[in-house]
């Protein structure tokens, strides 16, 4: 069983076009995080969000953290073709060991045509 | 500064054999990462130290998988008798410390195949 459910798996929308990609979990999480990975490299951190009901924007990124802390979406304004890539929302969970653990999404494959 | 750096960054091997994977992290961060990552998945946790003392091992997968680090450098991840279901990209991530707002910084991975 997934713990974090990411929709959609794939996306491929026109250039200027908007989407939003959803994070939904039964679990409560102490912050929720979005990556951004492209092929053959590691993760890269977007953006990180603690406060339930929380939104950061990053220029047209706009990430909102659920008010019950279970759930996120990361909205993308005019998506430009230097948006494609792979993003992954991670959430923190306590893991009893003094620290916590990120547990991953399976991603949404992001592609934008010009 | 110098990111997290992973080697090799290929690794074939043949089924049965065992293989090391290296990871060096970001100088002066504490907390150090193992992740994998199987095509079409998420990352799915392995192991993460403290130092060099790994408080949560619940991530790896059989006891054919281990860790170890040495001071709060370099660490390496071992498979024996790799099967090929352990084909994958395996991910090193390291942080200042350990708390929910740490950020972790990824290395390439290593892509391991299993022929």
């Amino acid at each position: 069983t997934q713990l974090l459910e990411q929709s959609p798996q794939f996306l491929s929308i026109q250039e200027g076009e908007n989407l939003t990609v959803y994070c939904n979990s039964s679990s409560v999480f102490s912050s929720l995080q979005w990556y951004r990975q492209e092929p053959g490299e590691g993760p890269v951190l977007l953006v990180t969000v603690v406060t339930g009901g929380e939104v950061k924007k990053l220029k047209r990124l706009t990430f909102q953290f659920g008010d019950a802390r279970k759930d996120s979406s990361l909205h993308i304004t005019a998506a430009q073709p230097g948006d494609t890539g792979l993003y992954l929302c991670a959430g923190t969970l306590y893991s009893g060991a003094g620290s916590y653990q990120l547990t991953f999404g399976k991603g949404t494959k992001l592609s934008v045509i010009p | 500064g110098a990111g997290v750096s992973q080697s090799p960054s290929n690794k074939v091997t043949e089924k049965g054999k065992d293989v090391e994977l290296r990871c060096d992290p970001i100088s002066g961060h504490t907390a150090l990462y193992w992740y994998r990552q199987r095509l079409g998945q998420g990352l799915e946790f392995l192991i993460y130290f403290q130092g060099n003392s790994a408080p949560d091992k619940s991530g790896l997968p059989s006891d054919r998988f281990s860790a170890e680090r040495t001071g709060e450098s370099v660490s390496t991840l071992t498979i024996q008798r790799t099967q090929q279901e352990d084909s994958a990209v395996y991910l090193c991530a390291s942080s200042l410390s350990w708390g929910y707002t740490d950020t972790q910084y990824f290395g390439p991975g290593t892509r391991l195949t299993v022929l």
